[in-house]
């Protein structure tokens, strides 16, 4: 079936730094949407973005909708200690699909 | 209360117990949804609710079964479980199902379920 491909899967950087991760998938997709899972809660919507080629901001994030409809990237900037936690990317396509979510640690 | 809440937040049960899960939503949603998520595996949809009928079970054992008395409760009642079932139970709510209601899904914080 479709399966969403997220890496890194772990991520440990320094505070300050800028980090991008992404998903990408060999179907095609109608939405992407990237979430974070702060330890012990569930995920929370972050950003969703619902055309090919899309950029959308959100604070220090930013998330595009890759052109060919079947992979996505997010970036977060200038890095703080809070933004440690997991980020899952989401996909609708004929189903809804998780990725397998990329641990970030930010070292102060 | 607001957004999703789900008790309890910690469970330890042994494989001839019967535990129940609760979930309540506080948005006038009228769709909930059960997910499991296990350690680097990607979240699984178990079973999905709107206005009270079940809209979707995901071939879920029937070791668990869910319970939808109304459109802001959720249940998911357990019983001779097995220590792979140990995972996060993620309770959701959405206005309604659907695709597109996927996108706008409200998460609670989760039932951590261990499984002796």
């Amino acid at each position: 079936g479709q399966q969403l491909n997220q890496s890194p899967q772990s991520m440990f950087i320094q505070e300050g730094e800028d980090v991008s991760m992404n998903c990408t998938s060999s179907s095609i997709f109608n939405t992407w949407l990237w979430y974070k899972q702060d330890p012990g809660e569930g995920p929370v919507l972050l950003i969703a973005l619902y055309k090919a080629g899309e950029l959308t901001s959100n604070g220090r994030l930013t998330a595009q909708f890759g052109i060919t409809r079947k992979d996505s990237f997010l970036n977060i900037s200038a890095s703080i200690p809070s933004d440690v936690g997991i980020y899952f990317c989401a996909a609708t396509g004929n189903q809804f699909y998780f990725g397998t979510g990329t641990s970030l640690t930010v070292i102060p | 209360e607001t957004g999703v809440t789900q008790t309890p937040r910690h469970l330890v049960m042994g494989m001839t117990n019967k535990k129940s899960l609760k979930c309540e939503q506080h948005l006038g949603h009228n769709a909930m949804y059960w997910y499991k998520q296990s350690a680097k595996k990607p979240l699984e949809l178990m079973f999905v609710y709107n206005f009270k009928e079940q809209t979707e079970n995901n071939s879920v054992p029937s070791r668990f079964s869910p319970e939808c008395p109304n459109s802001s409760h959720l249940f998911l009642h357990l019983h001779t479980l097995q220590p792979e079932d140990s995972a996060l139970y993620l309770c959701a709510s959405s206005q309604d199902v659907g695709l597109e209601s996927y996108n706008e899904q409200f998460f609670g914080p989760g039932t951590r379920l261990t499984v002796l």
